[in-house]
């Protein structure tokens, strides 16, 4: 079974450019989670998607974050304009639903680097 | 408010040796899961174990133990018998019941570095 796709890996970037990531969770997973994870810490929830729907965004900054889950399946995080800060690893997870119990089962992640 | 606090930044230890990673948790739930997660340096994190707040039987896989006590709100793992292929940043985290979404809340993370 294969596991979270994410690209690109790394990214470099000026700020104020626009970025994209994109994730491609496991097959079947309804549940998909982005992640933010800066250097030396745990991964923060930035969106959780139930199918479709985002259903707690909660954590996401809304001025200049984006994200779709277009059919449910792959997901899309964008930031535009990036910003210095934005530097770290963006983590994508799925789960088969959602809840407390779940494993969710992570990509590699993108490490993005703003210059 | 919950909270994960891994208190050990950085461990190092030579190979065989054992090695117990510190977790403690905060919340007002009295039903939460708490799992441990393996982040290797490829960047994924390895899903190692699942512990629900009324069951407080302590686990053991392989090499792998886990020491849940409810009364200390403390949830520790414990690597025998050490290897090189240990090394890696190991993740304490909390999901708790009013949370329906399974939202994870992770420790800072202990950096595990295994010397032959």
């Amino acid at each position: 079974e294969a596991g979270v796709v994410q690209s690109p890996r790394y990214k470099i970037i000026e700020k104020k450019q626009p970025v994209a990531f994109w994730c491609n969770p496991i097959s079947g997973h309804n549940t998909l989670y982005w992640y933010l994870q800066n250097l030396g810490q745990g991964p923060e929830l930035l969106i959780r998607y139930e199918n479709e729907e985002a259903v707690d965004d909660s954590q996401l900054p809304k001025d200049r974050f984006s994200a779709e889950r277009l059919k449910g399946v792959d997901s899309t995080l964008k930031i535009q304009p990036a910003e210095l800060g934005d530097s770290a690893v963006y983590l994508c997870a799925s789960s088969k639903t959602s809840g407390r119990w779940n494993e969710q089962f992570f990509g590699p992640g993108t490490r993005l680097t703003v210059l | 408010a919950q909270k994960v606090t891994q208190a050990q930044t950085e461990i190092s230890v030579v190979e065989k040796e054992d090695v117990t990673l510190d977790c403690v948790y905060e919340t007002r739930d009295t039903t939460y899961y708490l799992f441990w997660y393996k982040q290797p340096p490829s960047g994924e994190l390895v899903f190692l174990i699942r512990r629900n707040s009324f069951d407080e039987q302590n686990e053991i896989s392989g090499r792998y133990s886990w020491n849940f006590q409810k009364s200390t709100s403390s949830f520790n793992f414990t690597i025998t018998a050490s290897q090189v292929v240990d090394s890696a940043v190991y993740f304490c985290a909390l999901s708790e019941s009013y949370n329906q979404g399974g939202k994870l809340i992770f420790g800072q993370g202990t950096e595990l570095s295994v010397k032959p």
